[in-house]
């Protein structure tokens, strides 16, 4: 079963404008993570957010958690073409030891 | 480095020929991961390993094995290839608990069964 689910799909935007993808995810949680992934390449780990905290900031990048909407999500700032990638939400399920990823939003930032 | 390394990187077979694709981490990980990655479908795990000897099945397990015979390493077997097992799979491994631990992940293996 897929537990998050990132919104919109695609998005297409212009160097220097702000990008913000959503995931929603249907069961409690103790952390959610968000990972970005280059064309074809393995995922990497951009930041992790826990249960208990509701905003979370790393440079250019801004995670919001809110437990009540089982939803979060990912604000990138000032985005540069370099930002062009496939970035995914992970959720793992209170009690189980798998890690479930969302399908995914595909971001393509133009010079 | 840390790192994840698979092998192979690109391999093309045919239905029914078993293969292997390595996985190895330099980094005393305890917890191993294998995911296939389709399109539309995002990643979905196959099988993982919380240590040595200590294997648990994923979302979509069926036609492959894997083994944890020593921490660094956790191959994944594909007894009888079959077409629908082409996909883009990957190795991950994190320190502990993968809902509180980076993931980190292999370069990935392109697999396509004819």
């Amino acid at each position: 079963s897929q537990q998050g689910e990132e919104d919109p799909q695609a998005l297409s935007i212009q160097e220097g404008e702000n990008a913000t993808m959503n995931c929603s995810y249907k069961t409690s949680i103790n952390n959610l993570q968000w990972y970005r992934q280059n064309s074809g390449r393995g995922l990497v780990h951009l930041i992790l957010i826990r249960s208990n905290e509701r905003e979370k900031h790393s440079g250019r990048l801004r995670v919001t958690l809110d437990t009540s909407k089982k939803s979060s999500s990912l604000l990138i700032t000032a985005s540069r073409a370099a930002d062009t990638a496939s970035y995914f939400c992970a959720t793992r399920e209170s009690g189980y030891n798998k890690l479930i990823f969302g399908a995914g939003t595909r971001l393509a930032v133009h010079p | 480095e840390a790192q994840v390394t698979q092998n192979p990187r690109y391999l093309i077979t045919v239905t029914g020929k078993k293969l292997t694709v390595t996985c190895s981490q330099n980094m005393n990980h305890e917890y191993m991961s294998w995911y296939r990655q389709d399109p539309g479908l995002g990643l979905r795990q196959i099988y993982y390993s919380m240590n040595v000897e200590v294997t648990d099945k994923g979302d979509v397990p069926e036609g492959y094995k894997v083994s944890r015979k020593e921490k660094r390493n956790f191959p994944l077997i594909l007894e009888s290839p079959s077409p629908n097992q082409t996909s883009l799979y990957f190795c991950a491994s994190s320190l502990l608990d993968p809902g509180a631990d980076t993931q980190y992940f292999g370069p990935g293996t392109r697999l396509t069964v004819l």
